[in-house]
Order: structure tokens, then C-alpha cells, then sequence
């Protein structure tokens, strides 16, 4: 089936810098990921919707300078947290659809457990 | 937009009996509706999903139903086993090729051995 993977699987940084995290469709062409973040014991809120060649399409109330997306490839897509805040100490997880066969959902990367401190 | 809302947020049940989370959605053009199981420190896994022209779907000791005109879906998992224990997400999406799923609260399980 499809995999998606993700790096780094966890990250601690100082606060103030930036962190890049990149989900990668291991066998299949993703046209369009989703990146979620979420805290624990709580859902999955999406961030932004990455569309390959084109500007990502954020969540209102989801800061596009701070949260910078790349998809420069149809296997490649990239979450950057710039000027990292304790606040924004959390899981951040990848997801993408193959688009091909009946099963619709989405197979999501294994995830980043991001610590600012 | 789309809203879903899931519940319960805890269930907790003896091995060997059966768990139901239930979700309501508020959006009539929804119509793919997956359930996914999340252990802790993991990723969400896709157990089952079951989409608007299908009232139920089973997958061994797993099912769903759907009521659209209620705007419901039902997760039912028989003869439960410790190994079930974590949190399942039902989600909704209007496009289930292209769109964007909106995901209910959770529901965290634990089976009791």
C-alpha cells in the first residue's frame, strides 16, 4: 500500500529557530498533502493543504510566514517552522492521498514530535 | 464548513464486549466517511471507511453504518480485545479524491482484560 514517510520523527530545538520537517510519498505521486498538527489528547487540526507547484493553502488562523510549505515535487513536500516558539511545541503529521483504487483515505507520515525550548 | 462532532471522548469496556463511537456531521455534501485508529506516539491508521451509497460496511469484527438523512455514522467493534485499546477518529470529507477531511474529536477506548 502506500507509505508515506516522514523526518525527522522527533526534534528539539532552541527557541528562535527554525525547524524543517519533510514528508516524502515513498511510492506513489502525491499531487496534494495535507499537514496537520496536534496536541495531546486532541484531534488533528489542519494546518495548510500543500499542492505540488503551487502556493499552499493555509487554515485560517495558521500564520503562512511562520509555517512556510514547500512542494517543489510530486513526492516531496516540506513544513518549515520558522522562529520557533515553545508554543508551538507539538506533533505534526503529514498526510497524503495515492488516488488511485477504491480506498479514498488518506495515509498519513509517521510524524514529528516537535519541542521548543 | 464542515463540523464533526464524536463521541464518547472515553469508553471503556471488558474484554470480549462490544464498543460504539458514534459521529454526527453537519454538512449534507460530505460523502466519504473514514475511521482511523491512533496508538499513542503513532500515526493514524485507516481501519475502515464507507462512503454516501453504502448504509454498512464490516470488516471482520469491525463495522460502520451511516445514516445520511440523519447525518450519522457508527463505529461498532465486536468481541473487543486489549489490543484495541487507543484513540479512533472519524473524519468527513465532501471530495474524497481531492478535499480535505475534517476529523471529530477522538475517542480515547480502553479494553479491559
Amino acid at each position: 500500500g502506500a507509505v508515506v514517510s516522514q523526518h525527522p520523527s522527533w526534534v528539539i530545538c532552541k527557541s528562535g529557530t527554525s525547524v524543517k520537517i519533510e514528508c516524502r510519498s515513498l511510492d506513489f505521486q502525491a499531487t496534494t498533502m495535507f499537514w496537520y498538527r496536534q496536541f495531546p489528547k486532541q484531534s488533528l487540526m489542519l494546518m495548510a493543504t500543500s499542492n505540488e507547484g503551487s502556493k499552499a493553502t493555509y487554515e485560517q488562523g495558521v500564520e503562512k510566514d511562520k509555517f512556510l510549505i514547500n512542494h517543489a515535487s510530486l513526492t516531496l513536500s516540506t513544513l518549515t517552522v520558522t522562529s520557533a516558539h515553545p508554543e508551538d511545541s507539538s506533533f505534526y503529521i503529514c498526510s497524503a492521498h495515492e488516488g488511485q483504487g477504491v480506498n479514498y483515505g488518506y495515509t498519513f507520515g509517521s510524524g514529528t514530535r516537535l519541542t521548543v525550548v | 464548513g464542515e463540523n464533526v462532532e464524536q463521541h464518547p471522548s472515553t469508553l471503556s469496556v471488558q474484554e470480549g464486549d462490544s464498543a460504539v463511537i458514534k459521529c454526527t456531521y453537519s454538512d449534507s455534501a460530505s460523502n466519504y466517511f473514514p475511521w482511523y485508529k491512533q496508538e499513542l506516539g503513532k500515526r493514524p491508521q485507516l481501519i475502515i471507511d464507507i462512503r454516501s451509497n453504502v448504509g454498512e460496511k464490516k470488516d471482520q469484527r469491525i463495522a460502520v453504518t451511516l445514516n445520511k438523512t440523519a447525518k450519522h455514522f457508527s463505529l461498532h467493534i465486536t468481541e473487543t480485545q486489549p489490543e484495541d485499546s487507543a484513540v479512533y477518529f472519524c473524519a468527513a470529507s465532501p471530495r474524497p479524491l481531492a478535499g480535505k477531511s475534517t476529523f471529530g474529536d477522538g475517542t480515547t477506548l480502553t479494553v479491559k482484560p
